[in-house]
């Protein structure tokens, strides 16, 4: 399966302000996805990342706070934008090799808003 | 779109117990059912997976059964170990082209 570096690893970051994940495939995949884990809770997902045209966001998630690039079939960036303490969390970027069904997990941001 | 639920939330076991979690699933066109392990800190790791075209698929001492006409699959544990105490999620997707849905966790702990 691709394997997959995301980072930063973790940030403490003020509010207003705006944070850029990135996450780096060693192949090229399909499919990318972006997930928000709440501490102790599931895997929420954000935004399926669409090479080459706009990202598809599941309800209750936006363009504008989440803004979300995807220039190639190996990489992904997930900004989380005018931060707010709610914003706090774990995020990770997944993906999907063509040559089988499985998603792959990069290592998550945890982020922190204070 | 999918709605996947998850049972128990916590389990408890005794070291070389069995631990059976268990899972439903809403959307009858969904056709690929992994399970994943997620030790504290850690990503989750996928630890098996099973397709909509067979009913059971083992791996040591971890299995998974799928019932599709009840839409409910299951993740079996013989054996267990102290290092199998993570948190456990169960997930579901159509055809492997969308993301996975997932479960809300079974947190394992077994107990030496």
């Amino acid at each position: 399966s691709a394997v997959i570096s995301q980072k930063p690893s973790r940030d403490i970051c003020q509010r207003g302000t705006s944070l850029t994940i990135q996450c780096q495939v060693d192949s090229q995949v399909t499919m990318m996805f972006w997930y928000r884990q709440q501490p102790g809770q599931s895997l929420t997902l954000i935004a399926t990342a669409n090479q080459g045209s706009e990202a598809t966001y599941e309800s209750g998630f936006v363009i504008d706070k989440f803004p979300i690039s995807r220039p190639n079939l190996t990489f992904s960036t997930l900004t989380v934008s005018n931060m707010s303490p709610e914003d706090s969390s774990i995020y990770l970027c997944s993906a999907r090799t063509d040559r089988s069904y499985g998603y792959t997990f990069g290592s998550g941001t945890r982020l922190t808003v204070v | 779109g999918e709605n996947v639920e998850q049972h128990p939330s916590t389990l408890s076991v005794q070291e070389g117990d069995s631990a059976v979690i268990k899972c439903t699933y809403s959307d009858s066109a969904s056709n690929y059912f992994p399970w994943y392990k997620q030790e504290l800190g850690k990503r989750p790791q996928l630890i098996i997976d099973i397709r909509s075209n067979v009913g059971e698929k083992k791996d040591q001492r971890i299995a998974v059964t799928l019932n599709k006409t009840a839409k409910h699959f299951s993740l079996h544990i013989t054996e267990t170990q102290p290092e199998d105490s993570a948190v456990y999620f169960c997930a579901a997707s159509k055809e492997g082209r969308r993301a996975l849905t997932f479960g809300s966790g079974t947190r394992l702990q077994v107990q030496p």
